[in-house]
């Protein structure tokens, strides 16, 4: 069966800081790979997706990037966090061209 | 572009049924699914509907409309686990490996 896994679970980081996120999937190859943030009590936003390694398309400009160097790690990264970088990152997998995804347990990240 | 519209939040008490209604706009259409999340907890898979009719997953059912742009989740025998926010999502119609999410209806069960 397919296991997703995000950490660390929380993190509080100042503001200027880096930020590196990690989630890794295992049982499924070739999936795509997405990055959520949420804010409390709101919806999903879109940040990044991949549908391959080293294949990352952006949805929102904004000081965050994303890497994929392998066929299941997806990395969530900043060079300098920002008050408004706080929220609940959540990664996600599906199959190719699949609408199913399957969310990993999240991260949640205050930017103090 | 594309939308999809829920109510932001139902009440209903234990035992009652409730349905979530879930209308959308989009150019192309390829089924409508409906993910779950408790508070401080990540979104789960429940149900997809491809075409038009009722699917049944134990207490949880979603219904579609392709003709009406509607889809519903129905919940029965409601318990306080179930409070939660649900959210509609319909895959882009441009990039079908994207989902469009809903903005997510609060259920709050009372005993």
């Amino acid at each position: 069966s397919q296991t997703i896994h995000q950490w660390p679970a929380t993190l509080v980081q100042p503001v200027g800081s880096p930020l590196s996120l990690e989630c890794t999937v295992e049982g499924t190859s070739n999936p795509n790979l997405y990055w959520y943030r949420q804010a409390a009590g709101r919806g999903l936003q879109l940040l990044f997706y991949s549908v391959g390694i080293g294949q990352i398309s952006s949805e929102v400009p904004q000081n965050l990037s994303a890497s994929r160097p392998q066929d299941r790690q997806f990395i969530l990264s900043s060079k300098k966090l920002l008050l408004s970088d706080s929220g609940f990152y959540l990664c996600a997998w599906s199959v190719q061209r699949g609408g199913e995804q399957y969310f990993g347990p999240g991260t949640r990240l205050t930017v103090t | 572009g594309q939308s999809l519209e829920q109510p932001s939040e139902v009440t209903a008490v234990e035992g009652a049924i409730v349905q979530i209604n879930c209308t959308y706009q989009t150019s192309g259409f390829y089924g409508l699914s409906w993910y779950q999340q408790h508070d401080g907890g990540a979104p789960t898979f429940l149900s997809y509907n491809g075409l038009d009719g009722l699917e049944e997953t134990g207490r949880f059912s979603s219904f579609l409309s392709r003709s009406d742009s509607y889809g519903y989740l129905l919940l029965q025998e409601l318990q306080m686990k179930d409070s939660a926010s649900y959210f509609c999502a319909v895959r882009d119609a441009v990039n079908t490996d994207k989902l469009i999410f809903g903005t997510g209806t609060r259920l709050q069960v009372f005993p």
